[in-house]
């Protein structure tokens, strides 16, 4: 099976513009969750959506948001960037089901907010 | 909510030498404990994990030991070689479904030939 993908890879922003990215997950697979990581930070959940509805919902601010479609692709837009949104976005995928825990990693966007 | 603690946050050590990794977390309720590997420029990898109701899984060079009554779990890396250089991040989630995970801050493992 192809793997979790995302695009684009690389993104530069200015402050106060808005950015839309992209993630496909595991074929079959329901879930996908979004994660911002920064050096000082770690790895922080945003939020997960399932079968196109968000359960599940991180300590962001309301200028993040995102949703997913009828075929497990989602998005996620960041809306009137700032300096601190510079980082790595990560998706990951899982099945879904009550059975199924594992969750696998997209490569990443790298956007870089000036 | 879920808080994860990871410790140390780097490691430096000779090849072929042990490394171990502990994270603790605060959740009685978390029941899935993944381990990610994270090489630079890379995506998080899963290369391990375990559920409640195991003690202990071993692959390979690499184990992950469980003690829920004390909620701590720790990654073990026997034989290392310079290619177990990366960040290790653990995680903990809890049941059903609607899972959402908590990530330690990470280790940087170094391993010195």
């Amino acid at each position: 099976k192809a793997g979790v993908t995302q695009t684009p890879r690389y993104l530069i922003k200015t402050r106060g513009q808005q950015v839309t990215l992209s993630c496909s997950p595991i074929s079959g697979h329901r879930s996908v969750s979004w994660y911002q990581q920064t050096p000082g930070q770690g790895l922080q959940f945003l939020f997960e959506y399932f079968s196109e509805t968000q359960r599940n919902k991180g300590n962001f601010p309301g200028r993040f948001s995102g949703r997913q479609f009828s075929n497990s692709r989602s998005e996620m837009n960041v809306s009137t960037l700032e300096l601190g949104d510079s980082a790595l976005y990560l998706c990951a995928s899982r099945s879904g089901t009550a059975l199924s825990y594992e969750q696998y990693f997209g490569p990443g966007t790298r956007l870089t907010v000036t | 909510g879920e808080n994860v603690e990871q410790h140390p946050s780097t490691l430096s050590v000779q090849e072929g030498d042990s490394a171990v990794i502990k994270c603790t977390y605060s959740d009685s309720a978390s029941n899935y404990f993944p381990w990610y590997k994270q090489e630079l420029g890379k995506r998080p990898q899963l290369i391990i994990d375990i559920r409640s109701n195991v003690g202990e899984k071993k692959d390979q060079r690499i184990a992950v030991t469980l003690n829920k009554t004390a909620k701590h779990f720790s990654l073990h890396i026997t034989e290392t070689q310079p290619e177990d250089s990366a960040v290790y991040f653990c995680a903990a989630s809890t049941r059903g479904n609607f899972n959402k995970f908590y990530f330690g801050s990470g280790t940087k493992l170094n391993v010195k030939p």
